[in-house]
């Protein structure tokens, strides 16, 4: 069976410092993996994703996460927040038995201070 | 974004009555899924359709029902509605279930159960 683990749910950082959010998953089968951040009172968009290639993935708003098979982990980095990077972010790993689901882990709340 | 609606917005009802979601897509994706959000959970899936007529079990199914008579319609209906489902269920589509396939996702519905 397959799970996500985010570590931390609410994590705290100034204007311009550096993000990390932490994921670490499990699977039997090599793991296709996602990031999701959703706003106040929206859906769910997406980040990023790892299939395969490239383990240092980039995604939309200056955010990347690195696949370390060694450590089953997929942390999301930004190195400098913005203020609008407040919101609640999701790490998720497709399902096996070719269903499409998508388990997620519990969430980070990304909090950005002045 | 991916043209994805969902009704009711928000919606208050009484335990022991039958509630209705909808979710709508203007993509003509195959495959749509009902997701649940609850503090401390991250999204669970409730239940998929990869087709018109054909759907399919998620992880937390009980007491939910649904139907794709369209395309485009992925209907959830609470059989009769308790106050443990309280949540935001989200719809997601996506184009294919192969692994590493992006889900977009619907704005939500807030149901609070009285």
């Amino acid at each position: 069976a397959q799970s996500v683990t985010q570590l931390g749910s609410h994590v705290s950082v100034s204007e311009g410092a550096l993000v990390l959010l932490r994921c670490n998953y499990s699977s039997s089968v090599p793991p296709y993996l996602f990031w999701y951040v959703q706003y106040p009172n929206q859906g769910l968009q997406l980040l990023l994703k790892y299939t395969t290639g490239a383990t240092l993935v980039k995604g939309i708003n200056g955010f990347e996460a690195e696949f370390k098979k060694s450590e089953t982990s997929f942390h999301l980095t930004k190195p400098s927040a913005h203020m609008s990077d407040a919101a609640e972010y999701f790490c998720a790993v497709h399902g096996s038995c070719n269903t499409g689901k998508l388990i997620f882990g519990q969430g980070t709340t990304l909090q950005v201070k002045p | 974004d991916a043209g994805i609606t969902q009704s009711p917005r928000h919606k208050v009802t009484e335990t022991g009555t039958p509630v209705t979601l909808r979710c709508h897509q203007t993509e003509n994706h195959r495959y749509m899924y009902w997701y649940r959000q609850d503090p401390g959970h991250g999204l669970r899936l409730i239940h998929y359709s990869y087709g018109v007529k054909d759907t399919d079990k998620g992880e937390v199914s009980d007491g939910y029902s649904v139907s794709r008579s369209k395309t485009e319609d992925f209907l959830l209906t609470l059989e009769s509605a308790t106050s443990s489902q309280t949540s935001v269920y989200f719809c997601a589509i996506s184009e294919d279930r192969g692994a590493g396939e992006t889900q977009y996702f619907g704005p939500g519905t807030r149901l609070l159960v009285l």
